[in-house]
């Protein structure tokens, strides 16, 4: 049974350009929350999905990101013009249930802005 | 003020001590609370979960929670090499129906030397 996918483990942009992030939850998850980790953070909420809808974006930042969790395939974090403080490690996690207490983390992506 | 407070270390320790790692919370509100273990370019795992005022226990580790001093910990007893991480620790209002979003703090980065 596998768990959280993300890809690609690690993404190199240089300024300008577009990142895409995928993530595929556990198997029979429906629900998806992305986190950022800043170099010396701990993890910001970013984002929490459920199947076709955004639920919760209020830590999404205001410009050039957006997300997605269409009815089939993975979500997706989008970066639009990536900057040099985008650099960042990007995790998701799954839940079964809205109100699931246990959320469960893929091994992230590491973006890197040149 | 940050809504959790995390002494970011790192701590160093011999195999076998007692570990001792603790977070503030200044918002009452908060109602679950959880531990975080984080190897080094991996995703975060649940360790422990608690909600009540009180402590857990499970195997080696024990998490305690004060509601009214708004502070948690997580001991780590006869602590090994493989504890080695970075223990993150997470809180999250009560359910709402849009979702559980995590708030962390920034980690503390634990070895435990042979």
């Amino acid at each position: 049974n596998a768990g959280v996918m993300q890809n690609p483990r690690h993404l190199v942009r240089r300024r300008g350009q577009e990142a895409r992030l995928r993530c595929s939850p556990m198997k029979g998850h429906s629900h998806v929350y992305w986190y950022r980790q800043l170099p010396e953070e701990g993890l910001k909420f970013m984002v929490y999905l459920q199947k076709e809808n955004i639920i919760d974006e209020s830590g999404m930042p205001k410009e050039r990101f957006s997300a997605e969790f269409p009815k089939e395939g993975p979500s997706i974090l989008r970066i639009q013009q990536v900057v040099r403080g985008d650099s960042a490690a990007y995790f998701c996690a799954s839940t079964l249930t809205s109100g699931s207490d246990e959320q469960f983390f893929g091994p992230g992506t590491r973006l890197t802005v040149l | 003020q940050k809504e959790v407070e995390q002494d970011p270390g790192p701590l160093s320790v011999p195999e076998g001590a007692i570990v001792s790692l603790n977070c503030t919370y200044s918002n009452s509100a908060f109602q679950y609370f959880m531990w975080y273990r984080q190897y080094s370019r991996k995703g975060p795992e649940l360790l422990m979960y608690t909600y009540s005022s009180g402590n857990k226990e499970d195997g080696r580790f024990t998490a305690q929670v004060d509601k009214s001093s708004k502070y948690i910990s997580l001991f780590i007893r006869d602590s090994q090499p493989s504890d080695s991480a970075t223990y993150l620790c997470a809180i999250t209002p009560p359910h709402e129906g849009g979702g559980n979003k995590l708030t962390f703090g920034t980690g503390t980065q634990l070895k435990v030397e042979l």
